[in-house]
């Protein structure tokens, strides 16, 4: 299993600022993932984030809102830029064991005021 | 398109009554198969997953699940509902190791006395 750290766990924000949330692994691991979860709804994926290349973005999602950092095999960075009120979630980090077993890291819960 | 449906927004069901969350795939082949549970407040708990082989998974906390190919099913059951498990319950498929999830909508699971 993988133990997933994440900070910061929650934070308030103002509009139009920017957040870094940082993900950390116990483990190397080839992927990571990050969902945002709005509030009430499932899991959504934002994108997909490889060591030493750029992250891969799902549709409706981009650079320049959610920029990505994947420095080494345990840690990754999701930034949420230009924040607006819509923007207000849950994010989590993911890693998948080579099982296919997802694990999850606590999340970080923003409101963006 | 690949899809995953959980037709049970909300369901209430007796203490010590039996349980049973219905979850849907639409997949090319028979992809990853996992039901998570999410406490208010907690991040996602993994309940079991099925990947091959014996259709009738055992997960924790005295859930179970089966995988019905012919229905494209792999519903989550338990014989006697605790109050504690009452929570926001998520099926989820994945469609290769080190992939990441596509997340039913959820269902809701609330315990009455």
């Amino acid at each position: 299993s993988a133990v997933i750290s994440q900070k910061p766990s929650r934070d308030i924000c103002q509009r139009g600022t920017s957040l870094t949330i940082q993900c950390q692994v116990d483990s190397q691991v080839t992927m990571m993932f990050w969902y945002r979860q709005q509030p009430g709804q499932s899991l959504t994926l934002i994108a997909t984030a490889n060591q030493g290349s750029e992250a891969t973005y799902e549709s409706g999602f981009v650079i320049d809102k959610f920029p990505i950092s994947r420095p080494n095999l345990t840690f990754s960075t999701l930034t949420v830029s230009n924040m607006s009120p819509e923007d207000s979630s849950i994010y989590l980090c993911s890693v998948s064991s080579p099982a296919a077993e997802a694990f999850f890291g606590q999340g970080t819960r923003l409101t963006v005021v | 398109a690949q899809s995953v449906t959980q037709p049970d927004i909300h369901i209430t069901v007796s203490e010590g009554a039996s349980l049973e969350l219905r979850c849907n795939y639409s997949y090319g082949a028979t992809p990853y198969l996992f039901w998570y549970v999410q406490s208010p407040g907690q991040g996602l708990q993994l309940l079991l997953k099925y990947f091959s082989g014996d259709t009738l998974v055992q997960g924790i906390k005295g859930f179970e699940a089966e995988f019905k190919r012919s229905q494209s099913s792999f519903n989550l059951r338990k014989p006697s509902v605790h109050w504690s498990d009452a929570a926001e319950y998520f099926c989820a498929v994945g469609v290769n190791s080190g992939y990441a999830l596509n997340f039913g909508k959820g269902t809701s699971l609330l315990v009455t006395p």
